[in-house]
């Protein structure tokens, strides 16, 4: 069964940093994609960062500079560094898989597992 | 960026009822595009990706349509464990992006 569990979250001040973990297991971890999204209070989903299976990273421009994402294969562990944090940021960060997946002779990436959040305030 | 809209922004049915939510992209994703369902309290799952296939496990009332710029998520039968929020999310470029979401009550 996978399992994608987060943490690191918590009451941090404007401009201040925090660095989130999310730890996967029942797969491959090293073989997929993985991402963070986030969600603030009544609001919608929001990419936030994408690593892919060779560590290339990608980022929109609403974090790009601010945030960094990293993996660490023998963990089996996902990182988010996040720096000068605004009270913007302030939102449940969710770690998910990007599963590949075929129909014909295309294959599409989705997010097929989500972690459970976990909750990042920036507030003074 | 590639921005997605989403309309309406919620409805209200009746179990039974077909219900249809729809979905546009800024340009051209093809048909990258995948549906999400979210419960409150509840991390999403997803339902539909390549804009037409059911993932595994998702009840067949649930279906998708479209390609390009258009798309389309239909409830063929509105049931009361169908109450969430649904987002598109496409997956055309390396950057990513969804929708605002569509609330759907009973």
């Amino acid at each position: 069964e996978v399992q994608l569990v987060e943490s690191g979250g918590g009451l941090v001040q404007p401009g201040g940093s925090l660095r989130l973990s999310c730890a996967a297991s029942g797969f491959t971890f090293g073989g997929y994609d993985m991402h963070w999204v986030r969600q603030g209070r009544g609001k919608g989903l929001e990419w936030v960062s994408g690593i892919d299976a060779a560590g290339d990273t990608y980022y929109p421009g609403s974090v790009k500079g601010r945030f960094t994402i990293s993996r660490e294969s023998g963990k089996n562990s996902l990182y988010l560094q996040m720096n000068n944090l605004r009270v913007e940021d302030t939102a449940l960060y969710y770690c998910a898989r990007a599963g590949l997946y075929c129909s014909g002779t295309n294959c599409y990436r989705m997010f097929d597992d989500w972690g459970q959040g976990t909750l990042v305030t920036v507030s003074s | 960026d590639i921005q997605m809209t989403q309309s309406p922004s919620s409805l209200s049915a009746s179990v039974g009822d077909r219900v249809t939510i729809t979905c546009r992209a800024s340009q051209s994703i093809k048909n990258y595009l995948n549906w999400y369902q979210q419960k409150p309290g509840r991390a999403p799952k997803v339902l539909i990706y390549g804009a037409t296939t059911l993932q595994s496990g998702v009840p067949s009332r649930f279906s998708g349509s479209g390609s390009g710029t258009d798309f389309t998520l239909t409830i063929s039968s509105l049931q009361p464990e169908d109450v969430a929020t649904y987002y598109c999310q496409q997956s055309f470029g390396t950057l990513l992006t969804f929708g605002p979401g569509t609330k759907v009550d009973i």
